[in-house]
């Protein structure tokens, strides 16, 4: 899998855009770019998934350059119930792979009011 | 359709005695991960099964065992308890099998099990 690397904490003021960039250099020609959210004493939950370009749904967007070496998650007027623990993570989407998710440190986002 | 079920929620057990946690994966999803989750080393791997083999393993003692049942529920077993174990253990059910993307995984509520 390939390793990313994520700002260990970021703060931002309620309504304000937020942007969470995650670097992964060795990214492999099948990989994903997959983004989980975390509460505490919760489980992840699954936020956006990309290979390319940029993917937007109801809670935030992925932008992926050309060169797929990072990803930016986007959050847009983010709330104080957004701050939580946000995973970036890599993986390999060729067929027959394993389901093995193995995740980072995470960046910790705290919203202020 | 119902979510991935963990039981117990909370358990208080005491070194070296042994636990058992149980995940009821989303209906369909045939393969289950296991996760321990503390606030110094934040979410670790356990294993991984789908259609009853353990398929990945992380870097755990042989004190963490699991296995998986036909109907896809997985349990997760701690021996010999030690005061470390102490953390959110938590399950991820997958659809499993191998699809074309990577696989979006739901996740439980999770157990918290204190070792005392």
């Amino acid at each position: 899998l390939a390793k990313t690397t994520q700002p260990i904490s970021m703060d931002s003021y309620e309504g304000q855009e937020v942007n969470i960039t995650c670097s992964h250099n060795n990214i492999a020609t099948n990989d994903y770019i997959t983004w989980y959210q975390q509460f505490p004493s919760q489980g992840p939950r699954f936020i956006i998934q990309g290979y390319k370009t940029k993917v937007t749904n109801e809670v935030a967007s992925l932008f992926i350059p050309a060169d797929r070496k990072s990803s930016t998650l986007s959050l847009p007027r983010v709330s104080l119930s957004d701050t939580a623990v946000y995973y970036c993570l890599v993986g390999d989407a060729a067929m027959n792979r394993d389901d093995k998710i193995i995740f980072g440190k995470g960046t910790r986002l705290h919203i202020l009011p | 359709k119902a979510g991935v079920t963990q039981t117990p929620r909370y358990l208080i057990k005491t070194r070296g005695q042994q636990v058992t946690l149980s995940c009821s994966p989303i209906s369909g999803h045939r393969s289950v991960s296991w996760y321990q989750q503390t606030p110094g080393q934040g979410l670790q791997f356990l294993f991984e099964y789908f259609s009853e083999t353990q398929r990945n393993k992380g870097n755990f003692p042989g004190r963490f065992s699991g296995r998986q049942f036909s109907n896809s529920r997985s349990e997760m077993n701690v021996s010999t308890l030690e005061l470390g174990d102490s953390a959110l253990y938590l399950c991820a059910s997958t659809l499993g099998g191998g699809r074309d993307r990577y696989t979006e995984a739901f996740f439980g509520q999770g157990t918290r099990l204190t070792v005392v």
